[in-house]
């Protein structure tokens, strides 16, 4: 089935510095692709998607380009605060019609002042 | 609006008792999903809904019962909790028919249930 592949474990860096955060999925078709965040003691929330390859989704600073001969949609970031300190989920919908995701594992990012 | 709400925050139970936690929405979604987080484990899918009386099994929906009688509430059943349920819960809904919008998913802010 479908599935998405993040890198293993947590991920700490200083202000300022640059964030990648590696995602690959494996689909059958074309899925859309999303980045979700959940800050401490919340729930998700959509941080971008894109839906079709060579897409880039952007917001808050953050970009994801879906590649689809890498099948890839990796995270990025120039410049992050200690405000981004959260758990980045990447995750892509199925093909079904009944818009399910599959998650990735997700990562946990803290950045240190 | 409120979104996505999710009643109880936090709830401990014993060994075989049973609980419902509640979902609501106020966006008009015709999709409800409800999910469990564990460490290291990412969310997975218990069961979902593609609109009111209708249900259908996720990816790990062994202990579990569902219901969506009316379209703005899903509720989950635990009919007889085991420390294996021990999870964080968390509920979602997507696509608004009058708008188009299917693909995103809106997130509640969690039940923590601890299972002794």
């Amino acid at each position: 089935g479908d599935s998405v592949t993040q890198m293993e474990g947590p991920v700490t860096l200083s202000e300022e510095a640059f964030l990648t955060i590696n995602c690959t999925y494996t689909a059958t078709g074309y899925p859309s692709l999303f980045w979700y965040v959940q800050y401490p003691g919340e729930g998700l929330q959509l941080l971008l998607k894109a839906t079709k390859a060579d897409d880039k989704g952007s917001n808050k600073g953050f970009e994801a380009t879906y590649r689809k001969e890498t099948t890839s949609f990796h995270l990025e970031k120039g410049s992050v605060q200690v405000s981004d300190s959260a758990v980045y989920f990447c995750a892509l919908s199925d093909q079904s019609g009944n818009n399910r995701l599959a998650f990735g594992k997700g990562n946990q990012v803290v950045v240190i002042p | 609006n409120a979104g996505v709400t999710q009643t109880p925050k936090f709830r401990v139970l014993k060994t075989g008792q049973s609980m419902t936690l509640l979902c609501a929405q106020d966006m008009n979604h015709e999709y409800m999903y409800w999910y469990r987080q564990d460490p290291g484990m990412g969310l997975r899918l218990i069961h979902y809904s593609v609109g009111e009386g209708t249900t259908a099994k996720g990816e790990v929906p062994d202990g579990y019962n569902v219901s969506r009688l009316k379209k703005q509430n899903f509720l989950l059943g635990l009919e007889s909790a085991a420390p294996s349920q021990t999870s964080v819960y968390f509920c979602a809904s997507s696509y608004n028919a009058r708008t188009g919008n299917q693909e995103t998913q809106y997130f509640g802010p969690g039940t923590r249930l601890l299972v002794l």
